[in-house]
């Protein structure tokens, strides 16, 4: 049982790249998240989703996007990448169930640069 | 969701409890206490959580105010591995998970 993985674990980009973040989890866990923590500051959640196919907006969404086509896998992409999106990565799953869905379960992170 | 403020910094001796205070004075009836830290570089993990009544469990105890305006996470035997970031964040169960992180406690335990 691997919990939740995150790759990459590290990324460089320049300006106006590319790239998506995959996240993953074998828990069944029915809601996935995507935040993101700058040096000095808590996390800030950017996108989540209840359920595989549905996607909703955070606290910070703008320059990014998400896909949910399976449970287990939670994508967040950069289609542009900007300096501003230097940050840490963190994906987090939980259980919609009898347990309370801010039980989350977080990953290792990806730290991402943006040139 | 109630706002929460903990102290910036808070220094423990190795194998003595840890006691991490957390205000919450604008907290409603249906609202949750949740605590989760996070190590270095790592992602944050989830520790407890409570809405009335005092909860124990293999990492924590967390005890909740009377009236609810106040909690305090203990870490009953401090390890160095202990030394993190805990964050007190009060949720309502009906945001669909949504956490808001604030500033937390940097917890530091000393050999």
């Amino acid at each position: 049982n691997a919990g939740v993985t995150q790759t990459p674990k590290f990324r460089v980009l320049k300006t106006g790249q590319s790239m998506t973040l995959l996240c993953a989890q074998d828990m069944n866990h029915e809601y996935m998240y995507w935040y993101r923590q700058d040096p000095g500051m808590g996390l800030r959640l950017i996108h989540y989703s209840v359920g595989e196919g549905t996607t909703a907006k955070g606290e910070v969404p703008d320059g990014y996007n998400v896909s949910r086509l399976k449970k287990q896998n939670f994508l967040l992409g950069l289609e542009s990448a900007a300096p501003s999106q230097t940050s840490v990565y963190f994906c987090a799953s939980s259980y919609s169930g009898r347990v309370l869905v801010e039980t989350q379960y977080f990953g290792p992170g990806t730290r991402l640069l943006v040139l | 969701d109630a706002k929460t403020t903990q102290p910036t910094s808070m220094d423990c001796a190795e194998g003595r409890a840890a006691n991490l205070p957390c205000n919450h004075s604008t907290i409603s009836g249906n609202e949750y206490v949740y605590w989760y830290r996070q190590i270095h570089s790592q992602g944050p993990q989830y520790i407890i959580h409570g809405l009335k009544n005092n909860e124990t469990n293999e990492m924590a105890s967390l005890i909740i105010t009377e009236d609810r305006k106040s909690s305090t996470l203990i870490l009953p035997h401090a390890t160095l591995r202990d030394t993190a970031v805990y964050y007190c964040i009060v949720v309502s169960g009906t945001s669909y998970g949504k956490l808001t992180f604030g500033q937390g406690t940097i917890l530091t335990v000393h050999p």
